[in-house]
């Protein structure tokens, strides 16, 4: 069964708006990590900003922030003024306790517009 | 950078021979993953070294195997080479296994197989 989903494959978004890319994940495991990565075009995978299942708070960085919304299972990352150079895939992840693999959705492409 | 080196960044071999690939982890860092992105894919989780001992195992075919040495650095041979194993091989270390440690993620090894 897969585990994280990302169902936008692909999003357009005109420069300086606020961008929102959706993650779900499945996991009957009470502790577990999410995890967001950038790849630009040039393949590098960079690491954004992290949450814990027990964190109470929504994770910041910069102009990256976590929607945690546990209930639904959701992790969104919401990246806001987008610029030009935030065009890359991004990949949500988790990793849960009870081992210490980490599993990737499929990822979305973000396109930023002039 | 992130610290995390791998080599060669390309290969490029026919099918049914046999490559390693080299992965020296952050100072520091004790776990070693192995992760297969091939074209327009997620990542693919393969492997996972702690501090030289198998951790966790993804869906790592048989021909393929890896190991992970004293010094921490790990290496990941292919053998009997199909043309569907072409793909960026990542290895990525985090300090230790569960936790909130991100993955840190070398440039990749670009491996093409003819």
């Amino acid at each position: 069964a897969q585990k994280i989903t990302q169902t936008q494959p692909g999003m357009f978004v005109q420069e300086k708006e606020a961008v929102t890319l959706d993650c779900t994940y499945d996991t009957s495991d009470p502790s577990y990590g999410l995890f967001w990565y950038k790849q630009p075009s040039s393949g590098e995978m960079i690491f954004l900003i992290y949450q814990g299942s027990y964190d109470q708070q929504n994770a910041t960085e910069g102009r990256y922030s976590l929607n945690f919304q546990k209930a639904r299972k959701s992790a969104n990352l919401v990246i806001s003024a987008s610029q030009l150079g935030d065009s890359a895939m991004y990949f949500c992840a988790m990793r849960e306790a009870r081992d210490d693999k980490i599993i990737f959705g499929k990822g979305t492409r973000l396109h930023i517009l002039p | 950078d992130s610290g995390v080196t791998q080599t060669p960044k390309h290969l490029i071999t026919a099918t049914g021979q046999r490559v390693t690939l080299r992965c020296s982890p952050r100072s520091g860092d004790l776990s070693v993953y192995w992760y297969q992105q091939s074209l327009d894919q997620g990542l693919q989780f393969l492997i996972q070294y702690y501090n030289g001992e198998e951790r966790a195992k993804g869906n790592i075919l048989e021909r393929f195997s890896a190991q992970q040495f004293p010094d921490l650095h790990s290496e990941l041979n292919l053998s009997s080479l199909e043309l569907g194993d072409s793909a960026l091989y990542f290895c990525a270390s985090s300090v230790a296994g569960p936790g909130n440690s991100p993955l840190h993620f070398g440039n990749g090894t670009r491996l093409t197989v003819t």
